[in-house]
């Protein structure tokens, strides 16, 4: 157990619903992180949250959307999904900057759109 | 622009031999960090090691070694005695410092698929 938790570990739904996946960081951790995995992408970073606040953007699509609590656990909100939303959607965690120590990655989320 | 490429996309061995799994980078940066993650077929990512740009120290963990080569960009890994367990995609991943917004870039090499054969 990396102490990072992603809820839920599986998820199927249909094009143009809207889906949320929920991130717990590890304890102590203030920055969360959202990756895409997907077969033909490989691990694509899509935003970060530090403390509440948005730090950095990366291929995220105005489809998605995210945020960070008071209690810093993060969710990730996709919508409108499409057939190409289908990844493995990872949150990672990290102290005040992963940049020395690395991230600790949740077991992720499995989507698949049908 | 910052970039790490892992050419091996996919590397088969049997088991006892030793394989290294390739990774260079580029960055402008001076001061950078290095990484590589282990992503076994259960699907999670797990850290293996950081290496600094000042230390270029090589570095041994038990069947796991790390060589860091500033002047050919290269952080390669190598599996000693390979185990049907060490059967993974293996992530290279670079780090630089954080820009005037406090923001920093952190990005993954497309990975390399290890399998060893029993």
């Amino acid at each position: 157990d990396s102490g990072v938790t992603q809820t839920p570990k599986h998820l199927i739904t249909a094009t143009g619903q809207r889906v949320t996946l929920r991130c717990s960081p590890r304890s102590g951790d203030l920055s969360v992180y959202w990756y895409q995995q997907s077969l033909d992408q490989g691990l694509q970073f899509l935003i970060q949250y530090y403390n509440g606040e948005e730090r950095a953007k990366g291929n995220i699509l105005e489809r998605f959307s995210a945020q960070q609590f008071p209690d810093l656990h993060s969710e990730l909100n996709l919508s409108s999904l499409e057939l190409g939303d289908s990844a493995l959607y990872f949150c990672a965690s990290s102290a005040s900057t992963g940049m020395v120590y690395g991230y600790t990655f949740g077991s992720g989320t499995r989507l698949t759109v049908v | 622009a910052q970039k790490v490429t892992q050419a091996q996309t996919e590397i088969s061995v049997v088991e006892k031999e030793d394989v290294t799994l390739d990774c260079v980078y580029e960055t402008r940066d001076t001061t950078y960090y290095l990484f590589w993650y282990k992503q076994p077929p259960s699907g999670e990512l797990v850290f293996l090691i950081r290496r600094n740009s000042f230390d270029e120290q090589n570095e041994i963990s038990g069947r796991y070694s790390w060589n860091f080569q500033k002047s050919t960009s290269s952080f390669n890994f190598t599996i000693t005695a390979s185990q049907v367990v060490d059967s993974a995609v293996y992530f290279c991943a670079l780090s630089e410092a954080p820009t005037t917004s406090g923001t920093y870039k952190y990005i993954f090499g497309t990975g390399t698929r290890l399998k060893v054969l029993a």
